[in-house]
């Protein structure tokens, strides 16, 4: 069956530590991005690649890196830069590049900051 | 600025009918999108409105006015399953994406 795949699920980190989430996808997609959500707030968006070997920063980048060196997959580090990193961490691709088309989500992944 | 508003929490009972609004300021417009997220999971699509007017499918319905800024998700013959927070999403003229925040959507039976 066609989707992506997060992982971990859930991840516990110290403060200072770097952590990379893993978003893989079999759907063909040429667009991929990484969303966080809080509660109480809507998803933002964090980095988006439109293209293999490409992508540009979202509405709150700083204390993240992504690459895409693959069309299947875009990781996403959290780095001890990210004062505030506990929260739920949700990939998505789409066809399109232009979100006139539905996004499809994986699973989430959940950090905590101990 | 940009802003996405909806309420955030609606109860109703099981079997019964629940409108759920959403009104949105964008810089343009490109369309709007429903997601369903049950809890600790992923977003899930519902639907998208370009043009003014009702779009149904199945149990779901979604109406768009963009003279308004405004659309509504009605969801009808409730069931627990339904129990999820509704995300209402709109497209600016850049075509990114801006995000409310949610409204939790608690059923009774």
């Amino acid at each position: 069956d066609g989707g992506i795949t997060q992982s971990p699920k859930y991840l516990f980190r110290k403060e200072g530590q770097n952590v990379t989430l893993s978003c893989e996808q079999n759907l063909n997609h040429d667009a991929m991005y990484w969303y966080r959500q809080d509660p109480g707030q809507g998803l933002r968006l964090i980095y988006y690649s439109q293209i293999v070997n490409d992508f540009q920063k979202g509405d709150i980048a700083e204390g993240y890196s992504v690459s895409r060196e693959k069309k299947e997959s875009f990781p996403l580090t959290v780095t001890s830069a990210q004062k505030n990193p506990t929260a739920f961490y949700l990939c998505a691709s789409s066809t399109g590049r232009d979100y006139t088309g539905e996004l499809f989500f994986g699973e989430g992944s959940r950090l905590t900051v101990l | 600025g940009q802003n996405i508003d909806q309420p955030t929490e609606m109860t109703a009972t099981e079997g019964a009918i629940v409108q759920i609004n959403c009104t949105y300021q964008t810089s343009g417009f490109n369309g709007l999108f429903w997601y369903q997220q049950h809890a600790g999971e992923a977003p899930t699509f519902l639907s998208y409105n370009v043009l003014d007017g009702l779009e149904e499918k199945g149990r779901f319905s979604s109406f768009l006015s963009r003279s308004k800024g405004y659309s509504y998700l009605l969801l009808k013959e409730l069931q627990m399953k339904d129990s999820a927070s509704y995300l209402c999403a709109a497209t600016d003229s850049n075509y990114q994406l801006i995000w409310g925040a949610g409204t939790k959507l608690i059923i009774k039976p």
